[in-house]
């Protein structure tokens, strides 16, 4: 399975800021995607970045809060933007298996907007 | 995209076996079925996956139903590291996943 790192590992920020974060794996993937779970809840998939194109975004998410970048295949990062306390989350990556049968998380990142 | 339904909670006695059930009752006959689980404050750790088979792994052995509507997670002798949510999930072609509510289960010494 890969290894993925994400960093910051955790971040408190203040509203109207915004916070990049990054996410490298330790193989060149095709397909890398970024979560959201929110506090109690369960994963929602933000969007999906392939490297060269354009990030696919989820109902509800849109590229200006959250642009993505997919410079090459093993690094990617997503920008929480203008953040307001409704963005504390944990922030995960994944990556696609080179089989694409499976996906590996990473560790996440803990943000708290105040 | 295939729902999945499970229990919110379920409670399982150290060394005993943990059976996690899941329904998939609209699941097409190209989708997969997936493992994960989480335990608190760490990312989601793949446990096993299957189409129509029962498959079985170091972590875990998977029972899919005949018409596959439902499955079920076993953990054969589950320890207090085995304490964590555990998501079912059905993949689509478009290999998102798309996560539900999970079961939170507690292994109890």
């Amino acid at each position: 399975s890969a290894v993925i790192s994400q960093k910051p590992s955790r971040d408190i920020c203040q509203r109207g800021t915004s916070l990049t974060i990054q996410c490298q794996v330790d193989s060149q993937v095709t397909m890398m995607f970024w979560y959201r779970q929110q506090p109690g809840q369960s994963l929602t998939l933000i969007a999906t970045a392939n490297q060269g194109s354009e990030a696919t975004y989820e109902s509800g998410f849109v590229i200006d809060k959250f642009p993505i970048s997919r410079p090459n295949l093993t690094f990617s990062t997503l920008t929480v933007s203008n953040m307001s306390p409704e963005d504390s989350s944990i922030y995960l990556c994944s990556v696609e298996d080179t089989r694409g049968e499976t996906q590996y998380f990473g560790p996440g990142t803990r943000l708290l907007v105040l | 995209d295939a729902k999945t339904t499970q229990p919110p909670s379920m409670d399982c006695a150290e060394g005993r076996a943990a059976n996690l059930p899941c329904n998939h009752s609209t699941i097409s006959g190209n989708e997969y079925v997936y493992w994960y689980r989480q335990i608190h404050s760490q990312g989601p750790q793949y446990i096993i996956h299957g189409l129509k088979n029962n498959e079985t792994n170091e972590m875990a052995s998977l029972i899919i139903t005949e018409d596959r509507k439902s499955s079920t997670l076993i953990l054969p002798h589950a320890t207090l590291r085995d304490t964590a949510v555990y998501y079912c999930i059905v993949k689509n072609t478009g290999n998102q996943f798309y996560f539900g509510t999970g079961t939170s289960l507690t292994v109890i010494p």
